[in-house]
């Protein structure tokens, strides 16, 4: 089964922006997507967005889009995310994971380890 | 975009009971359905997929059913284990979202 390793914990101010890596190893990595959830403190999951490495092409939800860039770096098994203009409503852990089929945004069968986000001034 | 509303919020029971968990998607979702559980400081880890399939590894006291609008989580018999939240998370419609949760706890 794939592992699914992130970056670690960041603090940004507002109005900057926070790049957080998971760096995938064993199984196949480029037909697979890569979701990026988010989770505030003490709050539900959040679906925001994903790759699917071979098609080169990132998915967002509507309320990340212009915000969140999804980029995957096959040569390195690594998928990155990236978000801008942050907010303090953008404290949160985010967790990388992997699809359980390929070609396709489904359910998440292997997940990193989070990383959190705190945006604080 | 398919809203998912769990029920109830908070479900407080002993070892050994029956849980059943409700998620019910504002429109259809087929059987393109998931359920997770998450521990506290932990990732969520996959437990049923497309509606009643155990994912791997998971015990067969957890089951899933459901079609179209209602899906339901059942845990036959709760270990210690099992006091978590759940949630569910459809796959048929834009974004893939999830459910708010339902948080099983001891009694």
């Amino acid at each position: 089964q794939v592992q699914l390793v992130q970056s670690g914990a960041e603090v940004k101010k507002p109005g900057s922006s926070v790049k957080v890596s998971c760096k995938a190893s064993g199984g196949t990595f480029s037909n697979y997507a890569i979701t990026w959830v988010r989770q505030a403190p003490g709050q539900g999951l959040e679906w925001m967005g994903g790759i699917i490495p071979i098609f080169n092409r990132a998915d967002f939800a509507e309320r990340f889009q212009g915000r969140l860039t999804i980029t995957a770096d096959a040569s390195t098994t690594t998928a990155y995310m990236d978000l801008t203009s942050l907010r303090s409503e953008d404290t949160a852990v985010y967790y990388c994971a992997r699809t359980t089929y390929s070609g396709s945004y489904d359910y998440l069968e292997s997940w990193g380890q989070g990383t959190l986000v705190t945006v604080s001034s | 975009e398919i809203v998912l509303t769990q029920s109830p919020a908070t479900l407080s029971l002993s070892p050994g009971e029956r849980a059943t968990l409700s998620c019910r998607a504002s429109q259809s979702a087929d059987t393109y359905l998931a359920w997770y559980q998450q521990k506290p400081g932990q990732a969520p880890r996959l437990l049923i997929y497309d509606a009643s399939y155990r994912a791997t590894g998971i015990p067969a006291r957890f089951s899933g059913s459901g079609s179209g609008t209602d899906f339901t989580l059942t845990i036959s018999s709760l270990e210690p284990e099992d006091f978590a939240v759940y949630y569910c998370q459809q796959r048929s419609h834009w974004p893939p979202g999830f459910g708010g949760g339902t948080k099983v706890e001891i009694k």
